[in-house]
């Protein structure tokens, strides 16, 4: 089983939608939770970070985490096409030089 | 705003050529690292440093070295560059205990 899974996509969706992307882990140790958003051509940006478990959220992104069954979402409301990107979720563990692992990335279309 | 800059957009570079990727960052971050990107691979971390004059391997380390000479200076090295080294090059940069912000990437081919 991979560390830490996510569906490839792409996920295609017609703007306005709301957005769903997850991710699975298997590392009961990850405390520590992020959200990026990579661009064609572009580095990943942190988009949301989250400590533990509970929800976060930042503007139109709610940020999930469920450890008690290792997994994780990122929803988006009001999609636009400017949200058209992939999304990468990445967690670490407890202390340490912050290395974090990340999944495969999702791909998100957003049609006008 | 944090500030994680590579020296280059894009390279081309000849097998058996020695390659020098630099990522400089401007928070004073402790940690700093260098992953490769490839198609249905993700992102593999090669090499990171958690100070001046400290390296660990990453997941994947062989064909690459690197040097952290500077707190705010950390560069990847191909000895001899090989044509499955074509790839984007991502450096990223940590507080201790923080995530990770990451420079716009090096788009490396080599023929």
């Amino acid at each position: 089983q991979k560390e830490v899974e996510q569906d490839p996509g792409p996920l295609s969706v017609p703007e306005g939608a709301i957005v769903s992307l997850n991710c699975t882990y298997s590392n009961s140790a990850f405390q520590y939770f992020m959200w990026y958003r990579q661009y064609s051509r572009k580095g990943p940006e942190l988009l949301m970070y989250t400590y533990s478990s509970g929800n976060k959220e930042d503007g139109r992104f709610t940020a999930q985490v469920d450890k008690s069954s290792k997994y994780i979402s990122l929803f988006i409301r009001d999609s636009q096409p400017s949200d058209s990107a992939t999304y990468l979720c990445a967690m670490s563990g407890p202390g340490g030089y912050s290395t974090l692992t990340f999944g495969k990335g999702t791909m998100l279309l957003v049609s006008p | 705003d944090v500030k994680v800059t590579q020296s280059s957009r894009y390279l081309v570079k000849r097998t058996g050529e020695k390659v020098f990727l630099e990522c400089v960052q401007d928070m004073d971050h402790e940690n700093m690292f260098w992953y490769r990107q490839d198609p249905g691979l993700g992102l593999r971390l090669i090499y990171f440093s958690y100070d001046v004059k400290m390296k660990e391997k990453g997941d994947i380390p062989e064909g690459y070295s690197v040097s952290r000479e500077k707190k705010e200076r950390f560069s990847l090295i191909l000895e001899s560059a090989s044509t499955n080294q074509t790839s984007m090059y991502l450096c990223a940069s940590s507080r201790m205990t923080d995530t990770q912000y990451f420079g716009p990437g090096t788009r490396l081919t080599v023929l």
